[in-house]
């Protein structure tokens, strides 16, 4: 299957402060990628759909002005967290979509917000 | 949209037993059905997953079934092994983007 990196793979940052995490296809051309968000003990939920030259399609809840998503090229899509505040502490997952549906996860990025 | 129930949240077995995880959807167009394995602080890895054209899908110890009519599909583990031990989410998509069910974390005594 696909590679796909994440960086950090950890972060923590103080209240306020905006956090960019870059998800990259190692060897891939990825037009489709999902950014998900899984807090302790619970789920996966999607957060936002990114697409490569065009604006990300966000799941109902989640704030477009808060979780900039930006997918300017085939192999790199990023989400910055802007004015992270603790409830923002979470572990954040990128993947990118294969040919048949099938999805390829980031190794993940564990965000602490103090 | 998608909603994908899972059951139970909590399964604990003996060593050697099987373990069976269920889950239902809501959505007919529904056409990929992936299971994961997920450790503590690591990424989801795909163990196995069926496609809306098959009923039933056997990779060594581990199956899944998929009842299209009935829109529920079940992992079964076999002769489980405390390494099995972990949270294990089913998902199901139409269109690519996965909806995870709850999560079952699966406890193998020794």
């Amino acid at each position: 299957g696909a590679v796909v990196s994440q960086h950090p793979s950890w972060v923590i940052c103080k209240s306020g402060t905006s956090v960019k995490i870059e998800c990259r296809s190692l060897d891939f051309q990825a037009t489709t990628m999902f950014w998900y968000r899984q807090f302790p003990k619970q789920s996966l939920m999607l957060m936002a759909t990114s697409n490569e030259g065009s604006k990300a399609t966000y799941e109902q809840g989640v704030e477009k002005d808060k979780f900039l998503i930006n997918h300017a090229s085939l192999t790199l899509s990023t989400l910055t967290v802007t004015s992270a505040h603790p409830e923002d502490s979470s572990f954040y997952i990128c993947s990118e979509r294969g040919l048949y549906n099938e999805q390829f996860f980031g190794p993940g990025t564990r965000l602490t917000v103090l | 949209g998608e909603n994908v129930e899972q059951h139970p949240s909590t399964l604990s077995v003996q060593e050697g037993d099987s373990a069976v995880i269920k889950c239902t959807y809501s959505d007919s167009a529904s056409n990929y059905f992936p299971w994961y394995k997920q450790e503590l602080g690591k990424r989801p890895q795909l163990i196995i997953d069926i496609r809306s054209n098959v009923g039933e899908k056997k990779d060594q110890r581990i199956a899944v079934t998929l009842n299209k009519t009935a829109k529920h599909f079940s992992l079964h583990i076999t002769e489980t092994q405390p390494e099995d031990s972990a949270v294990y989410f089913c998902a199901a998509t139409p269109l690519g983007q996965l909806t995870f069910g709850s999560g079952t974390q699966l406890t193998v005594l020794p």
